[in-house]
């Protein structure tokens, strides 16, 4: 079985830019979880969908969005880069809400 | 208050010693409870889950809930070197979010 997959691996944007990451759940997952790693705050939670629906957002500012599609796949997307957003984004995904999850490998972008 | 608070560490233990790694969480109606560990460079990956007070034994690792205490801890026995690696624990938050601690990092000297 597949896991979680998601493109690209690295990024690399200048402020200002915005950016749009792909995340593919394991087959039969239904919720996907995005999280922002940074190695000062640890692992912030992002948003969280089911079903097409966003069930939960995390502190982040509009900039940050997402959506997901009727096969579960995800994206998030990041308006307006800011240095700070540099980071490396995982992307999570479980078969029901509240069951363990299952980690991407991650996308690691950088804003110069 | 963090949401969920953990020691950062490191923590330095003796190889085949016990590691034992402390996890508080806010919400007294959270529910379900992992640990997840993360090697350098490496996204987590789920070492356990426990739902109910007690303890809970899976080979070397054994997770151990307190919901009265709002406590929840991870013990590695015979730790080994390769065991190295940051350790998070997550808590459901407002019943479905599920929120990490900003993780231990445990260091296993030969």
């Amino acid at each position: 079985k597949a896991g979680v997959t998601q493109t690209p691996r690295y990024l690399i944007k200048t402020r200002g830019q915005q950016v749009t990451l792909s995340c593919s759940p394991i087959s039969g997952h239904r919720s996907v979880s995005w999280y922002q790693q940074t190695p000062g705050q640890g692992l912030q939670f992002l948003f969280e969908y089911f079903s097409e629906t966003q069930r939960n957002k995390g502190n982040f500012p509009g900039r940050f969005s997402g959506r997901q599609f009727s096969n579960s796949r995800s994206e998030m997307n990041v308006s307006t880069l800011e240095l700070g957003d540099s980071a490396l984004y995982l992307c999570a995904s479980s078969r029901q809400q509240n069951e363990k999850l299952f980690f991407g490998s991650g996308t690691q972008l950088s804003v110069l | 208050q963090k949401e969920v608070e953990q020691n950062s560490g490191p923590l330095s233990v003796p190889e085949g010693a016990i590691a034992s790694l402390n996890c508080t969480y806010s919400d007294r109606g959270s529910q379900s409870f992992f640990w997840y560990r993360q090697y350098s460079g490496k996204s987590p990956e789920l070492i356990m889950s426990i739902y109910s007070n007690g303890d809970k034994e899976d080979g070397r690792f054994t997770a151990q809930l307190n919901k009265a205490s709002q406590y929840v801890s991870l013990l590695i026995r015979d730790s080994q070197p390769s065991d190295s690696a940051t350790y998070l624990c997550a808590v459901n938050i407002d019943t479905d979010k599920l929120i990490f601690g900003t993780g231990t990092r445990l260091q296993v000297f030969p």
